[in-house]
């Protein structure tokens, strides 16, 4: 069965300054997806980046980047130059890819907090 | 576009009472999802719709839980004779077919059971 782990249940960032976020995956598949998803005080559900298990190249989006180490099945969140709207809880996920839509497997969060 | 919305987005009620649970999905997508969210934990699977076919209900606790996607668009999740244990935030998501796995998320249903 396929699980994701977050060890880190808290962080705390100084505004502008850049924190990594953990995530580590167990699955037997080779086509699959990685997620990280925001969750602000409002608890929307906030897609932040998206990474293709087949893509080497990690993905970008602005401030957000991934360390994504297939073989070590790691999926690192880096949020650079930190903002006070980054504070939220952050959930990875994973699903399985194969052209069809399938459900998401969470972790279990990490609350980030980000001082002025 | 409108994004998913979900209805009614608080709702309380006595042990033992059923409640249902509507989702309004972004028009088009294929696809449909109900995740189950307790407190400080990332959102659980309950089940999931292609069209009008409901293709996974692994997720669904036991037997009072069903939901149904009669047209292949609006969904319900519907509790029979509720638990306290039941109170959570229960989610909604859709996607179109074949998008990599994204899905867009509605706002949730806050339910509490007393």
């Amino acid at each position: 069965a396929q699980t994701v782990t977050q060890s880190q249940p808290e962080m705390s960032v100084q505004e502008a300054e850049t924190v990594t976020l953990s995530c580590t995956y167990d699955t037997s598949e080779s086509d699959y997806y990685l997620f990280w998803y925001k969750q602000p005080p409002s608890r929307q559900m906030i897609l932040v980046i998206r990474q293709e298990a087949y893509k080497q190249q990690n993905a970008t989006e602005n401030r957000f980047s991934v360390n994504f180490q297939k073989a070590a099945k790691s999926f690192s969140l880096k949020i650079s130059d930190s903002q006070l709207g980054d504070a939220a809880m952050y959930f990875c996920a994973y699903t399985l890819g194969g052209g069809a839509t399938n459900k998401l497997i969470f972790g279990t969060g990490t609350l980030l907090a980000v001082q002025p | 576009g409108a994004g998913v919305s979900q209805s009614p987005r608080y709702k309380v009620t006595k042990r033992g009472q059923d409640v249902a649970l509507r989702c309004d999905p972004i028009s088009g997508h294929v696809s449909l999802y109900w995740y189950r969210q307790a407190l400080g934990q990332g959102p659980e699977f309950l089940t999931y719709f292609n069209y009008e076919a409901q293709q996974d209900k692994s997720g669904l606790p036991n037997d009072r839980f069903s939901a149904e996607r009669p047209e292949g668009s609006i969904s319900t999740l519907t509790i029979q004779r509720t638990e306290q244990r039941d109170s959570a935030m229960y989610r909604c998501a859709s996607s179109p077919w074949g998008t990599s796995g994204e899905q867009y998320f509605g706002p949730g249903t806050r339910l509490t059971v007393t």
